[in-house]
């Protein structure tokens, strides 16, 4: 079974600090794929970024990078140089297997002024 | 605009109704995916559609069903309404196949069951 893992809840960040969002997942499956998505308070899901199981280097898109460690089987998301309008739900996402995405609890970041 | 579209918005119901919601995937998407997000039970998988016939079920209530039209639009049919059945209600479509497409997400059908 395939399983996502977020361990913090909640984070608060200095604005134009760098910030890590922790992701470790678990699947059986060789072949597979790992995605961050935002969620305002708007309540729409936002694509960010996604990094494939065989990509040699790790995903980046503008200001969000993804800290893959494939032998640790851990996925973070890293946004630099925060902004206010950062302040949001994160969710890491995983699909292996079949087609659907399997989501972890999700981490409320709070981007302070 | 994601290219997903979802309808309605927001659906305020009494319990023991039944509702319909209703999701246009983005141009070309043949997969249809409804998640259920909820304050306790977080954002959950409950169906997969692929160009018309069922692909995957989750974690879906009997009370629930969906289908796929064969203009791709899918339809979530929640009957017998609960509180505990108030939840945003997401649609996401990818092109499917097997391939590793982005997955679209629809801005959500908020339901409230009163």
């Amino acid at each position: 079974a395939q399983k996502i893992t977020q361990t913090q809840p909640g984070m608060f960040v200095q604005e134009k600090e760098a910030v890590t969002l922790d992701c470790t997942y678990d699947t059986s499956d060789p072949s597979y794929g790992l995605f961050w998505y935002k969620q305002p308070s708007s309540g729409e899901m936002i694509f960010l970024i996604y990094q494939g199981s065989y990509d040699q280097q790790n995903a980046t898109e503008g200001r969000y990078s993804l800290n893959f460690q494939k032998a640790r089987k851990s996925a973070n998301l890293v946004i630099s140089a925060s902004q206010l309008g950062d302040s949001a739900m994160y969710f890491c996402a995983m699909r292996s297997g079949n087609e659907k995405l399997t989501f972890g609890t999700g981490t409320r970041l709070t981007i302070i002024p | 605009d994601s290219g997903v579209t979802q309808t309605p918005k927001h659906l305020i119901t009494a319990t023991g109704q039944r509702v319909t919601l209703r999701c246009s995937p983005r141009s070309g998407d043949l997969s249809v995916y409804w998640y259920q997000q909820s304050l306790d039970q977080g954002l959950q998988f409950l169906i997969q559609y692929y160009n018309g016939e069922e692909r995957a079920k989750g974690n879906i209530l009997e009370r629930f069903s969906a289908q796929q039209f064969p203009d791709l639009h899918s339809e979530l049919n929640l009957s017998s309404l609960e509180l505990g059945d108030s939840a945003l209600y997401f649609c996401a479509s990818t092109l499917g196949g097997g391939l590793v497409y982005g997955y679209t997400f629809g801005s959500g059908t908020r339901l409230t069951v009163v």
